[in-house]
């Protein structure tokens, strides 16, 4: 069974750093792309970016909100895919849903994490 | 960049159809995705490319794409099928991002 575990959220001051963690299991981790989305509060879906598989370079790519503010990298070792976020803004505060894509990122998310609350506030 | 447009809400009574559209330009060149969301829980894929459904998911959802709009259709509506419904595609332009619709807020009767 596929399964994706977010870990990490927590309440974090603007302008400061936080990584996010998902550790997956039930498949071949190295095999597919990591995406990363988020949900402000009463809000819609906002893709943050992704990582594809190493058979596609492992490269990355971000929404313009987050680039170069926001990494995401991965540990096919570990089956753990991170979402390291810098120069936090309060418009950031959402839920973090890490999901698998497809080897070249860019398919579909047909299996998502619960999710974890990131919240950015003085 | 690419802009989905869906309207915010739809309303449908048991056992009818609803639709839900997803309009962009030329979307139907695109391959579109839809989710369905319940409060305080995690999107669920209902249909990809288009027209496809992942397993487990019923027979009453079905989806199409031509020209400026993206439909899907829920068959038979039942009270558990209230959720919220995004459309998303794949910006392959310029930008290489995946773009969401707004959602629409799907009530049941």
């Amino acid at each position: 069974e596929v399964q994706l575990v977010e870990s990490g959220g927590g309440l974090v001051k603007p302008g400061r750093s936080l990584r996010l963690s998902c550790t997956a299991s039930g498949f071949t981790f190295g095999d597919y792309a990591m995406s990363w989305f988020r949900q402000a509060p009463g809000k819609g879906l906002e893709w943050v970016g992704f990582i594809r598989s190493k058979a596609y370079g492992g490269t990355t790519e971000y929404a313009a909100s987050v680039k170069g503010r926001f990494t995401i990298s991965r540990d096919d070792s570990k089956s753990i895919a991170y979402l390291q976020m810098n120069s936090l803004k309060t418009e950031d505060t959402a839920v973090y849903y890490c999901t698998r894509d497809c080897s070249g990122g860019s398919c579909y998310s047909n299996y998502w994490g619960q999710g974890t609350l990131v919240t950015v506030s003085s | 960049s690419y802009v989905l447009t869906q309207p915010p809400s739809v309303s449908v009574a048991p056992g009818k159809t609803a639709r839900i559209t997803c309009g962009g330009n030329n979307i139907g060149s695109k391959s579109v995705h839809w989710y369905q969301q319940k409060p305080g829980q995690a999107p669920v894929l209902v249909i990809y490319y288009d027209s496809d459904r992942p397993s487990g998911i019923p027979e009453r959802f079905s989806g199409s794409n031509s020209g400026n709009t993206a439909t899907l259709t829920i068959s038979r509506v039942e009270a558990g099928d209230e959720a919220d419904y995004y459309c998303q595609v794949w910006d392959s332009s310029s930008d290489h991002a995946w773009v969401f619709g707004g959602g629409t807020k799907l009530t049941v009767l």
